[in-house]
């Protein structure tokens, strides 16, 4: 079945830091991809997604690329923030509207 | 409100009660999913609805979970002789379309604590 794999956490950061998250996946098929983020107390956001080989999703200074070669989908930030700390979900749908989700990330920047 | 709303945010429960978790999706969306959440896990889905109808159980864990949205707006899961394993946050998330999952709004969740 599907699955998604991602990077042990807490990745702890100074600010302004460049941020990286792995994730990597194994699915049938093409399927598309996501990044979620989850602030303390609130329910996940998607952040931003990928349907197809080579594409790039970004948002607010995030950013990541499908890789179909490597079937990976690494979060990336040129320049973290105090308030980027969060939970990262890297998940994938295969087409269903049953989403997978990998365990969770949690990311904790420093001033 | 704008977003997915939840209640209660938290429920402690003796084992062996019962629990109703209630969610009020975004209005006019169609598509309703609930989620569970382990501590330390990502979601894993338990059912889906379409409007009214509960098009997919496939994740609920056993018969004591029970999920319903009567009108096609607000849903209720509801947990039966509650156990410790059903120990997780239980998230609800709505899309405005049927089927899908690709851009769902999710609520801040219900954690559920079984004693």
């Amino acid at each position: 079945g599907d699955s998604v794999t991602q990077m042990e956490g807490p990745v702890t950061l100074s600010e302004e830091a460049f941020l990286t998250i792995n994730c990597t996946y194994t699915a049938t098929g093409y399927p598309s991809l996501f990044w979620y983020v989850q602030y303390p107390g609130e329910g996940l956001q998607l952040l931003l997604k990928a349907t197809k080989a080579d594409d790039k999703g970004s948002n607010k200074g995030f950013e990541a690329t499908y890789r179909k070669e490597t079937t990976s989908f690494h979060l990336e930030k040129g320049s973290v923030q105090v308030s980027d700390s969060a939970v990262y979900f890297c998940a994938l749908n295969g087409g269903s509207y049953i989403p997978t989700f990998g365990r969770g990330t949690s990311l904790i920047v420093h001033p | 409100g704008a977003g997915v709303s939840q209640s209660p945010r938290y429920k402690v429960a003796k084992r062996g009660q019962d629990v109703a978790l209630r969610c009020d999706p975004i209005s006019g969306h169609v598509s309703l999913f609930w989620y569970q959440q382990a501590l330390g896990q990502g979601p894993e889905f338990l059912t889906y609805f379409q409007n009214e109808a509960q098009l997919d159980k496939s994740g609920l864990p056993s018969d004591r979970f029970f999920a319903e949205r009567p009108e096609g707006s607000v849903s209720t899961l509801k947990i039966q002789r509650t156990q410790q394993e059903d120990s997780a946050v239980y998230l609800c998330a709505s899309s405005l379309r049927a089927g899908d999952s690709y851009e769902q709004y999710f609520g801040p969740g219900t954690r559920l604590t079984v004693t």
